[in-house]
């Protein structure tokens, strides 16, 4: 069975400095994909990166960088240069191959992360 | 291109009613899903539709159903409403690529609908 850690329910960090939010996985396929989505009060889930477990490189989208290290089964999301915006729920997600599993995401239970000025 | 829409926005029953909510997905998307998120259970996989077929279903009762129509929007039925039911449902879609072996599909959320059940 699939699962997703997340061990920091909350967060704090200053402005402007960056922030690692920690994710572990576990899962015996061996092609998956993982998913950071962020979750504002307003409740919309945002996608903000992927990485997939045949990517050889970590994936980065702007402030946004995924730190995998595969053999560790872990795929923690730093956010560089922390902006008041960043403020919300971020959740690690996995999904394993389409063909056989859908498009069914397993999710962990989140961290509240609050960027204080 | 428009985001993924649910309506109604925010909802309130009583213990016994039934309920439907409403999914448009984004424009060329052929799959959509459903999750319920809660403070206790967290975010939960509901079911999955593709070409108006229920693809893949999580582990909730048979209150709990759905249908996608021929233009990929979809609809999900709670029936006989408990209060355990308050939560907030996010439907989201993908392009759904047939036969796809790469999980790299993204998911798009909706801003989903908060349901109080009193």
């Amino acid at each position: 069975a699939q699962k997703i850690t997340q061990t920091q329910p909350g967060m704090f960090v200053q402005e402007k400095e960056a922030v690692t939010l920690d994710c572990t996985y576990d899962t015996s396929d061996q092609s998956y994909g993982l998913f950071w989505y962020k979750q504002p009060s307003s409740g919309e889930m945002i996608f903000l990166i992927y990485q997939g477990s045949y990517d050889e490189q970590n994936a980065t989208e702007g402030r946004y960088s995924l730190n995998f290290q595969k053999a560790r089964k872990s795929a923690n999301l730093v956010i560089s240069a922390s902006q008041l915006g960043d403020s919300a729920m971020y959740f690690c997600a996995m999904r394993g191959p389409v063909y056989n599993q859908g498009g069914k995401l397993i999710f962990g239970q989140g961290t509240e992360l609050s960027v204080k000025p | 291109k428009a985001g993924v829409t649910q309506t109604p926005r925010y909802l309130i029953k009583t213990r016994g009613q039934q309920v439907t909510l409403s999914c448009s997905p984004i424009s060329g998307h052929r799959s959509v899903s459903w999750y319920q998120q809660t403070p206790g259970q967290g975010l939960q996989f509901l079911f999955e539709y593709f070409s108006e077929t229920q693809r893949n279903k999580g582990n909730f009762p048979g209150r709990f159903s759905g249908r996608q129509f021929s233009n990929s929007r979809s609809e999900m039925n709670v029936s006989t409403l408990e209060l355990g039911d308050s939560a907030l449902y996010l439907c989201a879609s993908r392009v759904g690529l047939a036969g796809a072996l790469s999980p790299r599909e993204t998911q798009y959320f909706g801003p989903g609908t908060r349901l109080l059940v009193l």
